[in-house]
Formats: C-alpha cells, sequence, structure tokens
C-alpha cells in the first residue's frame, strides 16, 4: 500500500491560488490518487481523483506529473471557508483487496483574510 | 438521499460500560467503513464490509471491539468494556464502485460519532 508525505500545515490569503503537493514514491500502477477536504467535527469530503496529467471539476485542479511520484491539488482564489485538513491518498480503488487506503496526518490549511 | 447517518452524534461514558454507535449506509452502497480519528493517530480504517459481510478487520484494536452489518441498510460498531483509550471520533462511511463520480469508488463519511471515555 503506498504511502503519502504532504505538509503538515500551510497558510495562505483570501483571493490566492493555493497548491498543496503530495508525495507518493511507491505509487502503484493501478493506483489512482485522491483528495479529500476535512472541516472541524465533520467527515472528509471527497474532492478530486486522478490517474495522470490533469484533471479539473469545479472546485479543484490535480497535476500529475509523468512519472506519478507526486500530485499537486489546487484551489483556485480560496476563501475563509477553504480553510481545513485536505488529505491526499493512492490506492487502486477498482480491486477489493486494496480498499485500505492509508490516511496520513492531512495538511491543515488555514486561509486569512 | 440523506447521507450516511451515524447515531449518537456525542456519547460521554464511564470506563467499563459498553458503548454502541450506529450507522446507516446510503441505500445502495456495498461496501461500508469504520474509521476512528484522533489527534495522535489520524485516521484509522477499524473494519470495512461488502455485501454486509466482513472483508478486513485487521485494524480492530483488540476483542473489546466488534462490528456487525445485519442487513445492507444498518450496521453497529460496539466496545465492551470501553476505556478512557477508546475516546475518539469514530466514522461510518460508505462507497460502491460506481458511487459518486463514476468508476472512482468515492467514500461517503457520516458526521461522525465523538465517544468520551471517562
Amino acid at each position: 500500500l503506498a504511502k503519502t508525505t504532504q505538509p503538515i500545515s500551510m497558510d495562505s490569503y483570501e483571493g490566492q491560488e493555493v497548491n498543496i503537493t503530495c508525495s507518493h514514491n511507491n505509487i502503484a500502477t493501478n493506483d489512482y490518487i485522491t483528495w479529500y477536504q476535512q472541516f472541524p467535527s465533520q467527515g472528509p469530503r471527497f474532492i478530486i481523483q486522478g490517474y495522470k496529467t490533469k484533471v479539473t471539476n469545479e472546485v479543484a485542479s490535480l497535476f500529475i506529473p509523468a512519472d506519478r511520484k507526486s500530485s499537486t491539488l489546487s484551489l483556485p482564489r480560496v476563501s475563509l471557508s477553504d480553510t481545513a485538513v485536505y488529505y491526499c491518498l493512492v490506492g487502486d480503488i477498482t480491486k477489493d483487496s486494496n480498499y485500505q487506503l492509508i490516511w496520513g496526518a492531512g495538511t491543515k490549511l488555514i486561509i486569512k483574510p | 438521499d440523506a447521507g450516511v447517518i451515524q447515531s449518537p452524534r456525542h456519547e460521554v461514558t464511564e470506563m467499563g460500560q459498553e458503548v454502541t454507535l450506529r450507522c446507516k449506509p446510503i441505500s445502495g452502497h456495498d461496501y461500508l467503513f469504520w474509521y476512528r480519528q484522533t489527534m495522535m493517530r489520524g485516521l484509522e480504517l477499524l473494519i470495512y464490509f461488502n455485501n454486509n459481510v466482513p472483508i478486513d478487520d485487521s485494524g480492530m484494536p483488540e476483542d473489546r471491539f466488534s462490528a456487525k452489518m445485519p442487513n445492507a441498510s444498518f450496521s453497529t460498531l460496539k466496545i465492551q468494556p470501553s476505556e478512557p483509550r477508546d475516546s475518539a471520533v469514530y466514522f461510518c462511511a460508505s462507497s460502491s464502485r460506481t458511487s459518486g463520480r463514476k468508476n472512482t469508488g468515492e467514500l461517503f463519511f457520516g458526521e461522525g460519532s465523538r465517544l468520551t471515555v471517562l
């Protein structure tokens, strides 16, 4: 099971673009990269998932280089409400045996006014 | 759909008492997960079920913990006897191979049950 490394915390300001990078050096061929967001007193919530290159949805973009050993979550024009913990996970969600996604400590993102 | 529903939201009990946490997964989801979250250890997978059958319980800390899923719409996590070190937020999550975004197996979490054992 691939483990991930993320910065423990990051600060930014409203209106800025925030990029959070995650390292996953032992990612397997079939592994997907998934990011979740967790607010205090709530369960984690899916943000975005990708396999390679770039994925974009209504809230974020995910950049994955060709070697897939890292990924970057990009949050455009953040607001105070984006203050949360962000988790990067890797795993093969298509196989029963790999539903044991390992949750790291996540990155605590604090947005300042 | 109302999402994953957990109860109780908060539980305060004394050491040695039995604790039962409950979860109703999203209808149609065939995977159900129990997680525990603490500041020290982060999110830990305790056990997960597929089609009501426990698949992996290697994360269950010890025999004091047990989980059941008698049908597709209900699961329980029981701690007996409870100890202060069991204090944590317990999350239930459900999923299917095509839940949420197609073919992503997105996990949907409940709001958690905050357990305090005195």
